[in-house]
């Protein structure tokens, strides 16, 4: 059976170009999560979509970084203006939405930042 | 909004001892507390959760407590093993809202 899929794998960009991340949860998920890991680091939160309720936004670091969800499915992360700082694994993770439901994630984004 | 407190950050054990990581939150309308095991460069993948409604749940070699009352939960793993070490987070959710983790816990088992 599918998984939560991430594409790419690997993104190395230019300091202040804006990239794109892409995030396909399993089929019937309603809940969505989006986190950053640093090497070495723990599971920093960034956005959280729990069907068509308005996101919860509260860990996205600043103004140059936006998600959406289309459609209550897919979901794109977008960095604007990339900073060396924003280099990171960014993982994705979806759960059935309903309460204490498990979190499954995808295999991550590697973002370099150069 | 929900802090976990996570304790200790690395742990060295030796094959056949037991391990224990513990964990704390601040929201008491938390009731959801999933441990993850992140194996290196591998995605984090649940090993055991518990719900409010219950104080302990074990799983073969892994066990979870949780106490309420002091807002604290903990991962008990017994008989380790190499394959054990990896790191460990813990977190902790509300109904409808994201899992808030703790900043993990590296466990180093040596044979």
């Amino acid at each position: 059976g599918a998984g939560v899929s991430q594409s790419p794998s690997n993104k190395v960009t230019e300091k202040g170009k804006d990239v794109e991340l892409r995030c396909d949860p399993i089929s019937g998920h309603t809940a969505l999560y989006w986190y950053r890991q640093s090497l070495g680091q723990g599971l920093e939160f960034l956005i959280y979509f729990q069907g068509n309720s308005a996101p919860d936004k509260s860990g996205l670091p600043s103004d140059r970084f936006s998600a959406e969800r289309t459609g209550g499915s897919v979901s794109t992360l977008t960095i604007q203006r990339t900073q060396q700082e924003d280099s990171a694994v960014y993982l994705c993770a979806s759960s059935l939405g309903q309460v204490s439901s498990e979190a499954f994630f995808g295999q991550g984004t590697r973002l370099t930042v150069v | 909004g929900e802090n976990v407190e996570q304790h200790p950050s690395t742990l060295s054990v030796q094959e056949g001892d037991s391990a224990v990581i513990k964990c704390t939150y601040s929201d008491s309308a938390s009731n959801y507390f999933p441990w993850y095991k992140q194996e290196l460069g591998k995605r984090p993948q649940l090993i055991i959760d518990i719900r409010s409604n219950v104080g302990e749940k074990k799983d073969q070699r892994i066990a979870v407590t949780l106490n309420k009352t002091a807002k604290h939960f903990s991962l008990h793993i017994t008989e380790t093993q190499p394959e054990d070490s990896a790191v460990y987070f813990c977190a902790a959710s509300r109904e409808y809202s994201t899992l808030t983790f703790g900043k993990g816990t590296m466990l180093l088992v040596s044979p």
